[in-house]
């Protein structure tokens, strides 16, 4: 049982570039989010999904795209990189607000 | 702004001993709340979790305890343990889920 899925482990892109944060979950889950994980700040939330078609913003999300087109799939697009994404992104997924998330081990992104 | 609090960035305390571990929250429409645990390189992973109408839950050598009163969570750990060492995240839950910054809890032997 996989559990909460990213890829890429490490990427490192420079200013301007784009490119997509893949996450997958194989628990049926309906609620899925997105973290960033910086020294100091904690987990802020980027964006989130409560079931397939429906996105909503959390704390973080300039900067930041996200289309949940499947119950499994919830990928993040960065759109054009800035050194201020430098960050580990994490994943996680739930039954719902009211059940403990399941984290995916994260992403490590260095914008240069 | 920050919906949930820790204030301590890192706690140390010796194996055998209770460590406590706590968090405030700003917003009162949070009625979910947990703890989770991160080691280096991995993902947080979730310990344990309150409900608003409780003030108390236990679980094995861990218990939450809220005060909703002072918008206030804690977390003991009795008796700590050096693989406990970890850093402990507190999470509040409305529309969606908030995080703290994190305390990072080092349990010497």
């Amino acid at each position: 049982n996989a559990g909460v899925t990213q890829t890429p482990k490490f990427q490192v892109l420079k200013t301007g570039q784009s490119m997509t944060l893949q996450c997958a979950q194989d628990m049926n889950h309906e609620y899925m989010s997105w973290y960033r994980q910086d020294p100091g700040m904690g987990l802020r939330l980027i964006h989130y999904s409560v079931g397939a078609g429906i996105t909503d913003q959390g704390e973080v999300p300039n900067g930041y795209n996200v289309s949940r087109s499947t119950t499994e799939d919830f990928p993040l697009r960065l759109l054009s990189a800035a050194p201020s994404q430098t960050s580990v992104y994490f994943c996680a997924s739930s039954q719902g607000l009211r059940s403990p998330l399941h984290f995916g081990n994260g992403t490590r992104l260095t914008v240069t | 702004d920050q919906q949930v609090k820790q204030n301590s960035p890192s706690l140390s305390v010796q194996e055998g001993r209770i460590s406590i571990l706590n968090c405030d929250y700003t917003n009162s429409m949070f009625d979910y709340f947990l703890w989770y645990k991160k080691y280096p390189a991995e993902g947080p992973t979730f310990l344990i979790s309150i409900s608003s109408i409780k003030d108390k839950n236990e679980d094995g050598r861990f218990t939450v305890f809220l005060n909703k009163s002072a918008k206030h969570l804690s977390l003991h750990i009795v008796p700590s343990q050096p693989g406990d060492s970890a850093v402990y995240f507190c999470a509040a839950s409305a529309n969606d889920m908030r995080f703290g910054a994190g305390t990072r809890l080092t349990v010497k032997p």
